[in-house]
């Protein structure tokens, strides 16, 4: 069964340093995996994706995310902190297992952001 | 990509009553989903909806709790019926674009949400 795990729940950085947001995942199938944002009181955002193309995915707002599959690993980062990258993050593997490709999210990381 | 539009954005409801979440995709897509996202937690996935089959549920989702109705390609309606404080979540549908049927490498897109709370 496919699942993922974000190492982090919360992840504070200072503006203008590199934003790190870990996550591992596990599948028994060659995974899809995405990260989304979740802003206060929006839905959600793709920022990238990964389908077993390019293993360094680059996405939306400068972030991108690196696929390893020998460490199971799908991280996300960026060089340089923004104030309004403040924001939840959800790491994110589809279930190749099911027929529907159903989507499992992470428990999510708290970015935050100090000036 | 896919926008989704959900409707009421946010709802204050009362113990033993039912609400009916809608959501509306300006293209024809195959695949909905709707989630539940308790207060400070992750996603959970309530079902799939398909347009022309009966919904499919997760573990501890039950149709008589949270029927879904799927009529058109464009269009899915979520009640929450018998509400109790318990169900006070945010509860999002989402699409995979297209009418290309399964592929599990797609994304979704998501409304914006509906926040629910029930006193």
């Amino acid at each position: 069964a496919q699942s993922v795990t974000q190492l982090d729940s919360h992840v504070s950085v200072s503006e203008g340093t590199p934003v790190l947001l870990r996550c591992n995942y596990s599948s028994s199938y060659s995974p899809s995996l995405f990260w989304y944002v979740q802003h206060p009181n929006k839905g959600l955002q793709l920022l990238l994706k990964y389908t077993s193309a390019a293993t360094l995915v680059k996405g939306i707002n400068g972030f991108e995310a690196e696929f390893k599959k020998s460490e199971t690993s799908f991280h996300l980062t960026k060089p340089s902190a923004h104030m309004s990258d403040a924001a939840e993050y959800f790491c994110v593997v589809s279930d190749g297992s099911s027929n529907t490709g159903k989507l499992i999210f992470g428990q999510g990381t708290t970015l935050q952001v100090k000036p | 990509s896919a926008v989704i539009s959900q409707k009421p954005s946010r709802d204050i409801c009362q113990r033993g009553t039912s609400l009916t979440i809608q959501c509306q995709v300006d293209s024809q897509v195959t695949m909905m989903f709707w989630y539940r996202q308790q207060p400070g937690q992750s996603l959970t996935l309530i079902a799939t909806a398909n347009q022309g089959s009966e919904a499919t549920y997760e573990s501890g989702f039950v149709i008589d709790k949270f029927p879904i109705s799927r009529p058109n390609l464009t269009f899915s309606t979520l009640t929450v019926s018998n509400m109790s404080p318990e169900d006070s979540s945010i509860y999002l549908c989402s699409a995979r674009p297209g009418l290309a049927g399964v592929r599990s490498g797609h994304e979704q897109f998501f409304g914006p949400g509906t926040r629910l709370t029930v006193l």
